[in-house]
């Protein structure tokens, strides 16, 4: 059984430090990763994805992927009170990306203290 | 661009009833669109596998006959809560799977949905 594994929180996290997000997953043969947030009562927006190991940058979000770990990671730099939200990581057992049903962790729950 | 639509938002509806949630792309064709459902306090648990022109293929342990799933056309698919009860009660998101700009999934907003 494919599983995503996030710690619930929450995480609290001054404004301006940088906030760190972890997830595992159990199938090895996973392919793609995929970080989303989601709003209380809102449905979950792409933030990042990433396919190969090491670092990807986007804005203010680096995502980590460690294949040999099977660890992904997911980094808020110069974190905003805006940035408080639910992080659910994903995941795809296809290089293809989001042709497949994703398999979702039960989400890491942030706050960004002002 | 990349924009998934759903509706309605929200409904309520007594034990027993049928409900019908529609998802659309709005600005993209989706060969393939998907169905999920999140409890309160939960991860988003997939339902189904939507493909234009077959049939949806399901996740274990959900009946096909009571989610009714129809992909009719590369831009819409309905999911239908057929004898809908109050442990159906849920948020049902949709989501459609595009490679432009990027390949992944897309959601739609999604639908409360409240059996009484």
């Amino acid at each position: 059984q494919k599983e995503v594994e996030q710690n619930s929180g929450p995480l609290s996290v001054p404004e301006g430090a940088i906030a760190s997000l972890n997830c595992t997953y159990s199938d090895r043969g996973s392919q793609s990763f995929f970080w989303y947030r989601q709003y209380s009562g809102k449905s979950p927006e792409l933030i990042m994805f990433i396919y190969s190991n090491g670092d990807k940058e986007d804005g203010r979000f680096t995502a980590q992927l460690n294949k040999a770990s099977q660890y992904v990671s997911l980094l808020i730099r110069d974190s905003q009170p805006s940035d408080s939200a639910t992080y659910l990581c994903a995941v795809n057992p296809l290089s293809g990306g989001g042709a497949d049903g994703l398999t979702f962790g039960k989400g890491t729950h942030l706050i960004i203290q002002p | 661009g990349a924009v998934v639509s759903q509706h309605p938002s929200r409904v309520i509806c007594k034990s027993g009833t049928s409900v019908k949630i529609e998802c659309r792309s709005l600005d993209f064709q989706a060969t393939t669109m998907f169905w999920y459902r999140q409890f309160p306090k939960q991860s988003l648990m997939l339902m189904a596998t939507s493909n234009e022109g077959s049939k949806a293929t399901y996740e274990q342990g959900v009946e096909k006959d009571k989610f009714l799933i129809n992909h009719a056309s590369l831009t819409l698919s309905t999911l239908t809560v057929t004898s809908a009860h109050p442990e159906d009660s849920s948020f049902y998101i949709c989501s459609a799977h595009t490679r432009d700009p990027t390949d992944t999934q897309y959601f739609g907003p999604g639908t409360r949905l409240t059996v009484l």
